[in-house]
Formats: structure tokens, sequence, C-alpha cells
């Protein structure tokens, strides 16, 4: 079935440093993949998204990237702030139909003062 | 301000009784509303898509005659946990797509369920 990989678990990085999440997909259909922040207990949030007719795009200190033949996607946080720690999902969708998502696993981000 | 509600924010009930949970749409009609279900520590898992007017559409392994989901109206979706046990104890989340861009998606607050 539909599956999102995403990696790493757990990322450490030091305040004002970059963090990197990867995430693979495995419905060849998806074509939209939004990323969002979640903090204990509230509700998901969108950060950035990106549609399959473009490679990239950029807002601010974040980032993501995507290779359609490879079929994954990276977010990427420059300059980290502590307020940026909390656990972050990719997910892959088919913006048609169901307009479903299927959500990665999930990163624990910890900035370290 | 926010364009999904959830009521209730949170719920604690005894074992074998049952629990519904709305979700509204504040801003916009939705004919189709979505259900997660979130561990801790986990990812959210989708559980059904709520249809207005249908039946709900729900995912591989989730028991439909547990999960009753009704779309009362274009504004509301309701789930209501029967007979409920402790390990459907979790955090219970819906979301309406975007009108005009429905592969976009707004979260509602999440309803955490405690089941004793």
């Amino acid at each position: 079935g539909e599956n999102v990989e995403q990696h790493p678990s757990t990322l450490s990085v030091q305040e004002g440093d970059s963090a990197v999440i990867k995430c693979t997909y495995s419905d060849s259909a998806s074509n939209y993949f939004p990323w969002y922040k979640q903090e204990l207990g509230k509700r998901p949030q969108l950060i950035i998204d990106i549609r399959s007719n473009v490679g990239e795009k950029k807002d601010q200190r974040i980032a993501v990237t995507l290779n359609k033949t490879a079929k994954h996607f990276s977010l990427h946080i420059t300059e980290t702030q502590p307020e940026d720690s909390a656990v972050y999902f990719c997910a892959a969708s088919r913006a048609s139909g169901t307009y479903k998502y299927i959500f990665g696993t999930g990163t624990r981000l910890k900035v370290l003062a | 301000g926010a364009v999904v509600s959830q009521h209730p924010s949170r719920v604690i009930c005894k074992s074998g009784t049952s629990v519904k949970i709305e979700c509204r749409s504040l801003d916009f009609q939705a004919t189709t509303m979505f259900w997660y279900r979130q561990f801790p520590k986990q990812s959210l898992m989708l559980m059904a898509t709520s249809n207005e007017g249908s039946k709900a559409t729900y995912e591989q392994g989730v028991e439909k005659d547990k999960f009753l989901i009704n779309h009362a109206s274009l504004t509301l979706s309701t789930l209501t946990v029967t007979s409920a046990h402790p390990e459907d104890s979790s955090f219970y989340i819906c979301s309406v797509p975007r009108q005009g861009q429905r592969f976009e998606q707004y979260f509602g607050p999440g309803t955490r369920l405690t089941v004793t």
C-alpha cells in the first residue's frame, strides 16, 4: 500500500546550525507534499508545501526540495532557533480524487541553545 | 483565527461507554472531512473520510461499526467511538480541505480521549 518513510526519527542540532529531514514516498501518483510542525498536544501546523511541478521552494529559513524521479523530498531549516524544536511530519497526497494524506512517521527536532 | 474547531478538547470516559467528538468547519462548507488518530509519540493515521450525503470511507483496518462517522451538515462531522476500551485512548484530529484548493487541509485542535 501507500507508504511514506521519514528519517531521522530524532534530530538534535546546535542553535544556528541547519537541520535536514528526509522523506521517501511510494505512490508515484502523489503530487502534493506538505510539511507540518506539531508541538506537544497541539494541532499540526503547515509550514511549507511543494507541488510536483517544481523542484524547490523556499520561505525564509525553510526550504523544501523534491526529486520526483527518486520519489523523495526533504525539509531544510537553516539558522535553527530553540522555538524550532517540535515534531515535524511530512506527507504525500494526490491533489485529486480523495485528496487524502499519507503521513511520515515524524521527526523530533531538538535545537540546543 | 481558527478555521476548524473540535469539541470536546478532552474527554475521559469509562470502558464500555460511547463518546461523540464533533468537528466543525467554521469558515466554509465542506463536503469532505478527514478523521485521524494519533497515539503518543506516533504519526497521524488516517481513519476515515467523512462524506456529506453519503457513507464514510474507512481506511483498511478501521472498524466502521466501532468508529461511527456522520457528516451531519456541510459544516459538521461527528466521530462516535462506541463501546470504548482503554486501547482506544488516543488523540483524535479532524481536518477539512481548503475550499478551492482541496489538496491543502486545515487541522482541528484535536480531542484527547482517555478511556478508564
